[in-house]
């Protein structure tokens, strides 16, 4: 059962212009989101987080927007640059059954953005 | 940078054998978690230690054990290894328990390669 969905497993988007990850998830229960980017050969590094209080977090050019009731989320990035080009991951955490899932993140299949020059 | 280390950083071994993965946490950071990530799987959560305790398990074998030690790194042993056991492995820290919105860094994994 895939709790956290990334439906396209590619974006391509040119230079200077914006670029939109999404992300959709079906456990209520998560209360914390994530957003990280992944080179070949690295670990995930976190980009940006929002809780489930929020419907919007800003940092610099990424700007997360949270849709409880459609259980969605989204990254944006204005303006993309070749050097965004990466496997985005959505993460979501929460859901806590007596306390036993602590900070288990359950992650979406990524997806891989091609920023293009 | 993020802070979490983690040895070797390419592993390649034979089926039926036992490894053992190294991770250092963040300065300061308490829990550590390990994930595996395989072609067809994507990322999975396996385990996770809070200040030397277990505190969560997820997809993790039986043929597969960790722990915190009291300095705070923690190891993930694999042993009777198989094939589809190859993949990266991960290991993230952070701050607290888990149970508050927290984030998790990771360190850079371990390609583990089976043959």
């Amino acid at each position: 059962d895939q709790q956290v969905k990334q439906n396209s497993p590619s974006l391509s988007v040119q230079e200077g212009r914006i670029s939109i990850l999404n992300c959709d998830y079906t456990n209520s229960m998560f209360d914390y989101f994530l957003w990280y980017k992944k080179y070949p050969a690295e670990g995930p590094t976190f980009l940006i987080s929002i809780s489930s209080i929020k419907d919007k977090n800003e940092d610099g050019r990424f700007t997360v927007f949270l849709n409880k009731s459609a259980k969605h989320l989204s990254l944006h990035i204005v303006p993309s640059q070749p050097g965004d080009s990466a496997v985005y991951f959505c993460a979501a955490s929460g859901g806590f059954n007596g306390g036993t899932s602590y900070g288990k993140l359950t992650f979406g299949q990524g997806t891989i953005l091609t920023v293009h020059p | 940078d993020s802070g979490v280390t983690q040895t070797p950083k390419h592993l390649i071994t034979a089926t039926g054998q036992r490894v053992t993965l190294r991770c250092s946490p963040r300065s300061g950071d308490l829990s550590v978690y390990w994930y595996q990530q395989s072609l067809d799987q994507g990322l999975q959560f396996l385990i996770q230690y809070y200040n030397g305790e277990e505190r969560a398990k997820g997809n993790i074998l039986e043929r597969f054990s960790a722990q915190q030690f009291p300095d705070l790194h923690s190891e993930l042993n694999l042993s009777s290894l198989e094939l589809g056991d190859s993949a990266l492995y991960f290991c993230a820290s952070s701050v607290g328990i888990g149970q508050g919105r927290e984030t998790q860094y990771f360190g850079p994994g371990t390609r583990l390669l089976v043959l």
